[in-house]
């Protein structure tokens, strides 16, 4: 059964340093989407993509995270200048109906 | 305001309970709900949908829109069934918004 995946599992930055977290959402989906989850809180919505373009983003997703499809198969987000508060969990969605299907995430830590 | 709530950090049941997980919503409109879990060392995985009507595993879950709710249910749990539950609600844009999810704790 095809699965959305997500490299690298785990990534250590410093505080100000630039982060690219990829996806491969499953091949024949068409809408796109980050989470975060920061330890001990809730998964939260960060921006969905459909279309080759943002459809919703959240109050979070401000000018420091940026979201790109460069090619048929990857769907990126990047933090340009990382804060310590952007430590968490990433986690990639996809679907085509009413399901979402996640990835496994990326464990970020920001130093 | 979108909002699921999910009352209980830590739910822990003996092995062949009963196993009910509590979720309240707030949406206006018609809401599409789910249930996710997510187990030890794996992925977001979704369990049921209230759409569909479905058991899964032995979980059911029933829509009150009285009530506002989406609890989560087993009549006897297992110990495979231990893992984080998170309530969801999918808006009208597509996108989840999850409650801050239950572990459930099955004991031997």
């Amino acid at each position: 059964e095809p699965e959305v995946t997500q490299t690298p599992s785990h990534q250590v930055t410093q505080m100000g340093q630039e982060v690219i977290l990829r996806c491969v959402p499953i091949s024949n989906h068409l809408y796109f989407y980050w989470y975060r989850q920061i330890l001990g809180q809730k998964v939260e919505f960060l921006v969905s993509f459909y279309n080759n373009e943002i459809s919703e983003k959240s109050e979070i997703f401000d000018d420091q995270f940026s979201v790109e499809r460069p090619d048929g198969s990857n769907f990126t987000l990047k933090i340009r200048s990382t804060k310590l508060e952007d430590s968490a969990m990433y986690f990639c969605a996809s679907n085509k109906g009413e399901t979402q299907y996640f990835g496994p995430g990326t464990r970020l830590l920001v130093l | 305001a979108q909002r699921v709530t999910q009352p209980e950090k830590l739910l822990s049941v003996f092995k062949g309970a009963p196993v009910e997980l509590k979720c309240n919503y707030s949406y206006s409109g018609s809401p599409e709900l789910f249930w996710y879990v997510q187990y030890s060392r794996q992925r977001l995985q979704l369990l049921l949908r209230h759409i569909s009507r479905e058991s899964i595993k032995g979980f059911t879950a029933d829509l009150n829109k009285g009530e506002t709710s989406f609890h989560l249910k087993k009549p006897f749990a297992q110990e495979e069934d231990s893992a984080m539950y998170y309530c969801a609600l999918s808006s009208n844009t597509g996108k989840l918004i999850f409650g801050q999810g239950t572990t459930l704790q099955v004991k031997p």
